[in-house]
């Protein structure tokens, strides 16, 4: 099993939608969370940290579930400028290593 | 724009040649790291660098160096690299080594090894 798990997606949506992202995680121990946004053929961007009581900023809403395992994205009101492959990452060591998961690609369509 | 700066954007070598990747951060922060990411794959860690001192190698060829002159530059010296190699370099850094500080990516130096 892999230590991060996201549904890769495609998921496609219409502009103003509402959209989730789910992503589980193996490894009890693990620390920090964080989503990231990557654009085709740039460099991952931090788009939110995950804190245990949910955290929200602008349209997107973050959520943690420690007991089972899972973090959430939720996006509002969807843009065409949120198109783009987010990644759930979780920190698992103390020596900050991130664990990225694969990724979740978001296409909005007009 | 990126506060972490990588040099060069592309680059393309052979497999004999000897190369070095730049990344350069002025935000004070005293961890940084080298990731390498294939097409359509997640970013793979393979250096990590805690106040200049190395303190994770993710079991990484010894073809790839790395450097870290000071607290704001970090570099990866490339010799004998395989195509296989070929990929996106990215550079990171976060303030301290700590597990809740996030990390700030560069936009990567793209290898490509003939």
């Amino acid at each position: 099993r892999k230590e991060v798990e996201q549904d890769p997606g495609p998921f496609n949506v219409p502009e103003g939608a509402t959209v989730a992202f789910n992503c589980t995680y193996s490894n009890s121990a693990s620390q920090s969370f964080f989503w990231y946004r990557q654009d085709c053929r740039k460099e991952p961007k931090l788009l939110m940290s995950v804190y245990s009581s949910g955290n929200e900023d602008g349209r997107f809403t973050a959520q943690l579930n420690r007991a089972s395992q899972y973090i959430s994205l939720l996006i509002r009101d969807s843009k065409l400028s949120d198109s783009a492959t987010y990644l759930c990452v979780v920190n698992i060591r103390r020596f900050q290593k991130l664990v990225f998961g694969t990724g979740t690609r978001l296409l909005v369509s007009p | 724009d990126t506060e972490v700066t990588q040099t060069p954007k592309h680059l393309v070598m052979g497999m004999t040649n000897k190369k070095s990747l730049k990344c350069e951060q002025h935000m004070g922060h005293r961890a940084m790291y080298w990731y390498k990411q294939k097409a359509k794959k997640p970013p793979e860690l393979m250096f990590v660098y805690s106040y200049e001192k190395l303190s994770i190698n993710e079991s990484v060829p010894s073809r790839f160096s790395p450097e870290c002159p000071n607290s704001s530059l970090l570099n990866l010296h490339l010799h004998a690299l395989q195509p296989e190699d070929s990929a996106l370099y990215l550079c990171a850094s976060s303030l301290v080594d700590s597990p809740n500080q996030p990390q700030h990516f560069g936009d990567g130096t793209r290898l490509s090894i003939l």
